[in-house]
């Protein structure tokens, strides 16, 4: 298994653009997610889903949109770059929701690094 | 958004020390879940503690669970250059008939050979 796999690995941007960040996992999770890592600011939630054709939103949605057409693929898609969304960023996934009140092992991605100028 | 603190924050010690890291709310948790991220690769999940004062050791790892389950420690035995990292605690609360995970913001720790 490949568990979850991200690309692209690096990402530089010029403020406007919009791009789409892949991430697929090959375990048959139901829960998947995407966070941001800012230094001094730990992961932050930006959206989930809990399973294919519903998401949701998380702490720092604003300017992000997602959609889970199938089980396996979860992509983030930055509709117009700002410098504020240079970030890491990580999906993750797992067998099921937190918001099951179960806290299920997360597996993540190795994370994108994002640079926008 | 619920609050959660990890201390210290930066821990650079030489090989063989030993260590404790901590991470504290003043909510309670459902439970709290420890991650190891190494530089340039996503967190890993090292343990997850569910009942108020549980102790579960993972090799030269032991983790404690506090009675209240409003904190959690680590501590790690003659530390090796392999156990450097940034170890997240990530923290399950229940409230207003929703759960939410949240993540502190890491203690990055050296180990110097």
């Amino acid at each position: 298994n490949a568990g979850v796999t991200q690309t692209p690995k690096f990402q530089v941007l010029k403020t406007g653009q919009s791009m789409t960040l892949q991430c697929a996992q090959d375990m048959n999770h139901e829960y998947m997610s995407w966070y941001r890592q800012d230094p001094g600011m730990g992961l932050r939630l930006i959206h989930y889903s809990v399973g294919a054709g519903i998401t949701d939103q998380g702490e720092v949605p604003n300017g992000y949109n997602v959609s889970r057409s199938t089980t396996e693929d979860f992509p983030l898609r930055l509709l117009s770059a700002a410098p504020s969304q240079t970030s890491v960023y990580f999906c993750a996934s797992s067998y099921g929701p937190v918001t099951s009140g179960f806290i299920y092992e997360q597996y993540f991605g190795p994370g994108t690094r994002l640079t926008v100028t | 958004t619920q609050l959660l603190e990890q201390s210290p924050q930066f821990l650079s010690i030489q090989e063989g020390e030993n260590l404790t890291v901590y991470c504290n709310s003043s909510s309670v948790f459902s439970s709290l879940q420890w991650y190891r991220q190494e530089p340039g690769e996503g967190p890993v999940l090292l343990v997850t503690v569910v009942t108020g004062g549980e102790v579960k050791k993972l090799k030269r790892l032991t983790f404690q669970f506090g009675d209240a389950r409003k904190d959690s420690s680590l501590h790690i035995t003659a530390a090796q250059t392999g156990d450097t990292g940034l170890y997240l605690c990530a923290g399950l609360y229940s409230g207003a008939g929703s759960y939410q995970l949240t993540f502190g913001k890491g203690t990055k720790l050296s180990v110097i050979p």
